[in-house]
C-alpha cells in the first residue's frame, strides 16, 4: 500500500462548481497534511496546511482532516478555469523534513 | 521577501560536464531541501539541510553533491550525470521548530535539467 493515495483523475468540473479532491494515508502517526497546487511546467505551490481534525477554510479552499479515517480532502468552491492544475496531497509523520506525496490529481475547470 | 529563487532556469549539459544549481531564500528559514521531479510524478526528496548541516540523504548517487554555504544558500553540484537524470530540480525551504524542520515547505521555481 502506498503511503499516500489520491483519487484517480483526471477530474473535470464546470466553472462555478465545487471540486472535491481526496487523499488517504497509510501511517496513523502522520501529523501534518498539506495541499500543493502545481501548474503544468511550474513548481508546487503550498495552498493549504492542516494539522488537527476538522475543517480549515481559506478563501475558496477548505481542507478537511479526519485522522480516524486517515483521510484528508480539499474542496474548491466556485471553481475557476485558473484552478486547472495538478493538486498534490502531502503528509508528514515527523518534523524531520520528509514529506510523502501522493501522485496528484489533475483538475480541469471548463468555462 | 517571501520567495525562493533558483538559477539557472534551464540547463543543458553533457555527461562529462560539471555544473551547479543554485538556490537562495531570504525568509529566515533554516531548513533547505533538494527535490527531483520527473514528468507526471510527484517530487522525490534528495537532500535535507537543517542549520546548514546535512540531515537527510535519500541514497542519492554521488554524482549529485549538495552544499549549504550559509543559511540562505543551497547548491547542488552535478558531475558525470546520465540522461535519466534529466528532470525538474526543485529547491524548497522551511522554518525549523523545536523538534526539527517544519514541513510547511515553500518551493522555488525549479531548474529544468536536460542531460545529453
Amino acid at each position: 500500500q502506498k503511503e499516500v493515495e489520491q483519487n484517480s483523475g483526471p477530474l473535470s468540473v464546470p466553472e462555478g462548481a465545487i471540486a472535491s479532491l481526496n487523499c488517504t494515508y497509510s501511517d496513523r502517526v502522520s501529523q501534518s497534511f498539506f495541499w500543493y497546487r502545481q501548474y503544468s511546467g511550474k513548481s508546487p505551490e503550498l495552498i493549504m496546511s492542516i494539522y488537527s481534525n476538522g475543517d480549515k477554510e481559506d478563501g475558496r479552499f477548505t481542507a478537511q482532516l479526519n485522522k480516524a479515517s486517515q483521510y484528508v480532502s480539499l474542496l474548491i468552491r466556485d471553481s475557476q478555469p485558473s484552478d486547472s492544475a495538478t493538486y498534490l496531497c502531502a503528509v508528514s509523520r515527523s518534523t524531520l523534513g520528509r514529506l510523502y506525496f501522493g501522485r496528484g490529481t489533475q483538475l480541469t475547470v471548463w468555462p | 521577501d517571501t520567495e525562493v529563487t533558483q538559477t539557472p532556469k534551464h540547463l543543458v549539459m553533457g555527461m562529462t560536464n560539471k555544473k551547479s544549481l543554485k538556490c537562495e531564500q531570504h525568509m529566515g528559514h533554516r531548513a533547505m531541501y533538494w527535490y527531483k521531479q520527473k514528468a507526471k510524478k510527484p517530487p522525490e526528496l534528495m537532500f535535507v539541510y537543517s542549520y546548514e548541516k546535512l540531515s537527510i540523504n535519500e541514497s542519492v548517487p554521488s554524482r549529485f553533491s549538495p552544499e549549504c554555504p550559509n543559511s540562505s544558500l543551497l547548491n547542488l553540484h552535478l558531475h558525470a550525470l546520465q540522461p535519466e537524470d534529466s528532470a525538474l530540480y526543485l529547491c524548497a525551504s522551511s522554518q525549523v521548530k523545536a523538534g526539527g524542520p517544519s514541513n510547511e515547505q515553500f518551493f522555488g521555481p525549479g531548474t529544468r535539467l536536460t542531460v545529453l
